[in-house]
């Protein structure tokens, strides 16, 4: 059974700020993690992925990878309002399932 | 760009009524899901199929059936509606089971149960 825990809770940043959420996962077989975006009242939408150890980087958006020490995070630089949303993690659950386990979530606020 | 569609938007039901809520995806594709989302509890699957005709269970099914007539539709059915199935809920499409493809989540539907 995957968990999967996501830190903090909740963030408040300056706009211009350089903000990082964090993920830890408890299956060590997991391929596959994601973070996903949901502005309020909207649907989650799909904001990164990433499949192996490292980083990967796309605009102001870092994804860092740890596998061996089951913890993955993102990173936004210059942070902007419209950035303001709930952040979810998510990891593959089992082989060739198709299932994403997901985190409680992270509120990110950034004001002006 | 995919496309999820669920209705009905909101739903205010009865405790120990039948509730259904539906999706329909026009992605072709062979992976659906239902989530909940409640406060402090991220999304959890309830139920999940690979194709018409498939469903499996997720990690909370209990209270909850569903249904996969079709490639395009799947429905959430929630026999005898109880007071703690209050919350919103997400349907999604996925093209395969890899877990390397998006997941395109509809715009949920909003059930208080009365």
């Amino acid at each position: 059974q995957q968990n999967v825990q996501q830190s903090p809770e909740s963030l408040i940043v300056p706009e211009g700020a350089r903000t990082s959420l964090n993920c830890t996962f408890s299956d060590s077989a997991s391929q596959y993690f994601w973070w996903y975006r949901q502005h309020s009242g909207k649907a989650p939408k799909a904001l990164m992925s990433i499949f192996s150890n490292g980083e990967k980087e796309e605009g102001r958006f870092t994804i860092h990878l740890n596998k061996a020490s089951l913890h993955f995070s993102l990173h936004i630089r210059d942070s902007q309002p419209s950035d303001s949303a709930l952040y979810l993690c998510a990891v593959n659950t089992g082989a060739n399932t198709g299932k994403l386990t997901f985190g409680h979530g992270t509120i990110l606020r950034v004001h002006p | 760009e995919a496309a999820v569609t669920q209705s009905p938007r909101n739903k205010v039901a009865v405790t120990g009524g039948k509730v259904t809520l539906s999706c329909n995806q026009t992605n072709n594709h062979n992976n659906m899901y239902w989530y909940r989302q409640d406060t402090g509890h991220g999304l959890r699957l309830i139920h999940y199929s690979y194709g018409a005709g498939s469903t499996e269970k997720g990690d909370i099914p209990d209270g909850y059936k569903a249904s996969r007539p079709s490639q395009e539709n799947f429905s959430l059915i929630l026999e005898l509606a109880t007071p703690s199935q209050t919350s919103v809920y997400f349907c999604a499409s996925g093209r395969d089971r890899t877990s390397a493809e998006t997941l395109y989540f509809g715009s949920g539907t909003r059930l208080t149960v009365l």
